[in-house]
C-alpha cells in the first residue's frame, strides 16, 4: 500500500455512458497525475496537477475527458460518453514537488471496461 | 515516444543476480535515469534513478556507463516477489511527466 488510493477498483460501463474515476494521494504531496495503461503496454501520461492547477493535459485527453482537483487535495476523472477504445487501466500517482528525484506513488489503479 | 530501449524480456534463477540493461543512448546533460517496476494486477513502484554515479539503495543497484549512454539495473539477489516488468525512464530531476516505455519483463523461477 503506497498511500495513494482509487476509487472503484473497476468499473464496467456501457458504450456511450459517463463514468467517474476518483483518485487520493498521500496528503502532503502537492503533485498528483493520471496515466492510463492498456493491455502489454506501459502507462501513458494523461495529465497532471499541482495543487489544484492543472498544469498540462496530454493529447491522448481527449474533449471527453476532464479531470479536476478543486481544492488541491483528491482528484477526479470523468469520462464522458465512453467508447470501447476506452477500457484501459486509469492510474494515478502523487509526489512531493521539489523532493529529490521526485518519485512517484502510484495507486493500485481502476479498471474500466466499456461493453 | 520512450528515449529508452530494454529487451522484452528476460529470465533469472532465483537467488541470483538480475542484471536488466538499458539503452538511452540519446540522453541530455540535465536528464536522469529512472527504474519502475510493475508487479501484475498493481501499480508501479519506483526503485531507484540516478544521474552520473552509480547508485544503491535497499531494493537495487544502478549502474550508469561514463558516457551516459547505458545503464544497468542489478537487483542482488532475485526472489519470486521480483517478478515484474521493469521500466528503464529517463527525465529531468523534478520529472513532471513519466514516459515509459514497454519495459522488461523479469520472470524469476525457482
Amino acid at each position: 500500500d503506497t498511500g495513494v488510493s482509487q476509487d472503484p477498483r473497476h468499473k464496467i460501463t456501457k458504450r456511450g455512458q459517463n463514468v467517474t474515476f476518483r483518485c487520493d494521494p498521500i496528503s502532503e504531496h502537492n503533485r498528483l497525475y493520471w496515466y492510463r495503461q492498456t493491455l502489454g503496454q506501459g502507462p501513458e501520461f494523461l495529465t497532471y496537477f499541482q495543487n489544484e492547477a492543472q498544469l498540462e493535459k496530454s493529447r491522448l485527453l481527449s474533449d471527453r475527458f476532464s479531470a479536476e482537483r478543486p481544492k488541491g487535495s483528491f482528484s477526479t476523472l470523468e469520462i464522458q460518453r465512453t467508447e470501447q477504445g476506452d477500457s484501459a487501466m486509469y492510474l494515478c500517482a502523487s509526489s512531493l514537488s521539489g523532493r529529490g528525484g521526485d518519485e512517484q506513488f502510484f495507486g493500485p489503479g481502476t479498471r474500466l471496461t466499456v461493453l | 515516444d520512450a528515449k529508452t530501449t530494454q529487451p522484452t524480456s528476460m529470465d533469472c534463477a532465483e537467488g541470483r543476480a538480475a542484471n536488466l540493461p538499458c539503452n538511452h543512448s540519446t540522453i541530455s546533460g540535465n536528464e536522469y535515469v529512472y527504474w519502475y517496476r510493475q508487479i501484475h494486477s498493481q501499480g508501479p513502484q519506483y526503485i531507484i534513478h540516478g544521474l552520473k554515479n552509480n547508485e544503491t539503495n535497499e531494493m537495487a543497484s544502478l549502474i550508469i556507463t561514463e558516457d551516459r549512454k547505458s545503464s544497468t539495473l542489478i537487483l542482488p539477489h532475485a526472489t519470486l516477489r521480483d517478478t515484474a516488468v521493469y521500466y528503464c525512464i529517463v527525465g529531468g530531476y523534478n520529472t513532471d511527466k513519466l514516459i515509459f516505455g514497454t519495459g522488461t519483463r523479469l520472470q524469476v523461477f525457482p
